[in-house]
């Protein structure tokens, strides 16, 4: 299996920081590698797929980069609404995984 | 708007079996234009990908489940389903199901994701 490693797993920000979260494949993806957010007693939310295409109705504030095992999330001005867990999850190979998640929690 | 609700029991016995059904309402399995898939999440942990399947019934499972999956379709109901057997208290998670983009790739296919969810369930093994 693929691992996916994330970091940090917890942050502390506050409103209109930039915020960058990481995400390492354990072998090259190429850019099949997706974002979630996903809040308590929510579904996950699709932000970020293919590495860097943005998904319907996410905000532009989202944006993702990278290719082969290493990728990144970046958030350019944390809104109120974002604090929430983050997760990558690698689709190039069976079984899909995901990585552990990061928390981004209110300074 | 697409919209994906799971159901089942919310509590099974140790070595009983885990059924869940996801209803797809917006979207037609039938079109074959996604796959369909299962993912869990024990509490504190992060997310596990259970399985996915095609309208055709042609499933992938996650080996480390697999001698106790089966997902099944049902096309004329616009559902799909999840069975677990012989299920312990590591079992215990909240299960979503998913649906998962896809492109066709010559005789195969490329997975982009999974754009929309349902609200999950929380299913508990405990006698």
């Amino acid at each position: 299996d693929i691992q996916m490693t994330q970091s940090p797993s917890s942050l502390s920000a506050s409103v209109g920081d930039r915020v960058t979260i990481t995400c390492r494949a354990s072998q090259s993806i190429t850019t099949f590698l997706n974002w979630y957010q996903h809040k308590p007693g929510k579904a996950p939310k699709l932000l970020i797929y293919a590495a860097s295409t943005l998904q319907g109705g996410v905000p532009s504030r989202f944006s993702g980069s990278g290719s082969g095992t290493h990728f990144s999330l970046t958030i350019t001005s944390l809104q109120p609404d974002d604090f929430a867990t983050y997760s990558c999850q690698q689709s190039a190979s069976a079984p899909w995984t995901f990585g552990q998640g990061t928390k981004v929690e209110i300074k | 708007q697409v919209q994906l609700q799971e159901s089942g029991p919310g509590l099974v016995k140790p070595s009983q079996a885990l059924s869940l059904s996801c209803t797809v309402s917006g979207d037609s399995i039938r079109s074959g234009e996604n796959y369909w898939s299962w993912i869990r999440q024990p509490a504190g942990k992060g997310l596990e990908y259970i399985g996915r399947i095609y309208t055709s019934g042609s499933t992938n499972y996650n080996p480390s489940l697999k001698s106790r999956v089966t997902m099944s379709v049902d096309t004329s109901k616009n559902q799909f389903s999840l069975r677990l057997d012989s299920v312990t208290a590591a079992d215990t998670a909240v299960y979503y199901c998913a649906r998962v983009r896809i492109e066709v790739v010559g005789s195969g296919y490329h997975f982009y994701g999974m754009d929309v969810w349902g609200q999950g369930t929380t299913v508990t093994v405990s006698s």
